[in-house]
């Protein structure tokens, strides 16, 4: 069972805007930055957000981050078939000694 | 652009040590954080570890008393040890870099993977 929570399955038809909750706690979330990340199936995973909303360049504005409190969410506007993929948000957790923790993944479905 | 590369063997005997190196080429080790991840397979991202350039080390609290994390320097890689493996540590094992303009705990780059399979 994963520290951070996520949906296990989203989906959206093309043009349309998804988003995916990613839920911690008071040790991570609280108050550490959230990354997202996107695995395509068969590549390794791409940075997508970190910092809870910023944009690594090359990554298109479609794609955006917010937090507040212990949660987080990712947002994908304009639903491309290339964002088929599965989605992981992580956060630094401060017990025992520190470390990072990720959410189970979200597999987005582009129908 | 820095490339990561992982190596070791694919398959590993239960009980016995999981030895995985990461080959960082085009760039150098000092000033970032190294670290490894896994997919078991069906499962999500566990991070399972890193060795910051100078050498301190963070492990995930579940495999902490199983593994280390070591760097060598003069070889640009860093390497993992996973002792008395189980079924459980079969999975898909990354390496990644941390600690650039992004942050410490952002991952830009990843290795390809390569696959363990404990029998």
């Amino acid at each position: 069972q994963s520290v951070l929570t996520q949906p296990p399955s989203a989906s959206g038809t093309p043009g349309q805007r998804v988003t995916i909750s990613c839920s911690g706690s008071s040790s991570n979330i609280g108050r550490n930055t959230v990354t997202w990340y996107q695995q395509v199936p068969g590549t390794a995973p791409k940075l997508l957000i970190y910092s809870n909303n910023q944009r690594p360049s090359g990554v298109p504005d479609r794609f955006s981050g917010s937090k507040s409190g212990t949660s987080a969410s990712l947002a994908i506007s304009g639903l491309q078939s290339e964002d088929e993929a599965e989605y992981y948000c992580a956060s630094w957790d401060d017990t025992l000694n520190g470390y990072e923790v990720f959410g189970g993944g979200t597999k987005l479905t582009v129908l | 652009q820095e490339l990561l590369q992982e190596s070791g063997p694919g398959l590993v005997k239960s009980s016995e040590t999981l030895s995985l190196t990461c080959t960082v080429s085009r760039g150098s080790i000092s000033g970032y954080y190294w670290n490894w991840i896994r997919r078991p397979p069906g499962k999500g991202l566990e991070w399972i570890g890193q060795v910051y350039y100078t050498g301190s080390t963070h492990y995930n609290p579940s495999l902490k008393s199983r593994v280390s994390i070591s760097l060598d320097t003069s070889k640009n890689q860093f390497s993992l040890r996973v002792r008395s493996v189980t079924a459980a540590d079969t999975a898909l094992y990354y390496c990644a870099r941390g600690g650039y303009i992004y942050g410490a705990d952002a991952f830009d780059i990843w290795g390809q993977g390569t696959e363990v399979t404990v029998s």
